[in-house]
């Protein structure tokens, strides 16, 4: 079954530094992977996919994620972090490996950005 | 405002009582997805729709739990006998059929089983 696994409940940086908050993915075949953002009271976001291609995915807001096949891991990045980036951040993978099918979610990583 | 909505955004019943919720999707878009999500978890998938039929439907969504998207459109979400484990941030998403495309969020209706 595909899964996903987000390590860090909780992630706490500076502003101004760079950030990561990690995912890891078990799938069978090809891997399709987002990442999504939700604030207090409202839905999530898309912040990018990983279908095929470059291993490095640029996104929003400045966000961008590294696909590393011999880790399993689609771990997302900014390089300079803001207040307003604090947040829940999921990484989810297709439930199954073709078309849009259904997202499974990881717990989610909490992210604090201090000022 | 072309996102996905869903309505009401909060519901308060009380247990035994049914609900029932609804998701307007984007409209061109073909495939309509239910999620439940509790606190500290991340989203759950119940069921998704192609259309007007139901594709899916995830072990969690026990008999008391249906959804319906008559015309392909709109979407509901109905709970009977609603129980107190039933408290949780409903979600609806759409997204295209085609490609690998991501899936759209509505912010959910949050419903408290009192």
């Amino acid at each position: 079954a595909q899964s996903v696994a987000q390590p860090e409940d909780q992630v706490n940086v500076a502003e101004g530094n760079p950030l990561t908050v990690k995912c890891t993915y078990s799938v069978s075949g090809n891997p399709y992977l987002f990442w999504y953002v939700q604030y207090p009271n409202r839905g999530l976001q898309f912040l990018l996919k990983y279908i095929t291609g470059d291993n490095l995915v640029k996104g929003s807001y400045g966000f961008e994620a590294e696909f590393n096949k011999s880790q399993t891991s689609f771990h997302l990045k900014k390089p300079s972090a803001l207040v307003s980036d604090s947040a829940l951040y999921f990484c989810a993978v297709r439930l199954w490996n073709s078309g849009n099918t259904p997202l499974v979610f990881g717990k989610g990583t909490r992210l604090s950005v201090i000022a | 405002d072309t996102g996905v909505s869903q309505n009401p955004r909060h519901k308060i019943t009380k247990r035994g009582q049914n609900v029932t919720f609804r998701c307007d999707p984007i409209s061109e878009h073909n495939r309509l997805y239910w999620y439940r999500q509790t606190l500290g978890q991340g989203p759950e998938f119940l069921t998704y729709f192609q259309n007007e039929a139901q594709l899916e439907k995830s072990r969690l969504l026990s008999d008391r739990f249906s959804a319906e998207r008559p015309k392909g459109s709109f979407s509901t979400l109905e709970i009977q006998r609603t129980e107190q484990g039933d408290s949780a941030m409903y979600l609806c998403a759409s997204s295209l059929v085609e490609g690998i495309s991501e899936a759209f969020f509505g912010q959910g209706t949050r419903l408290t089983v009192v």
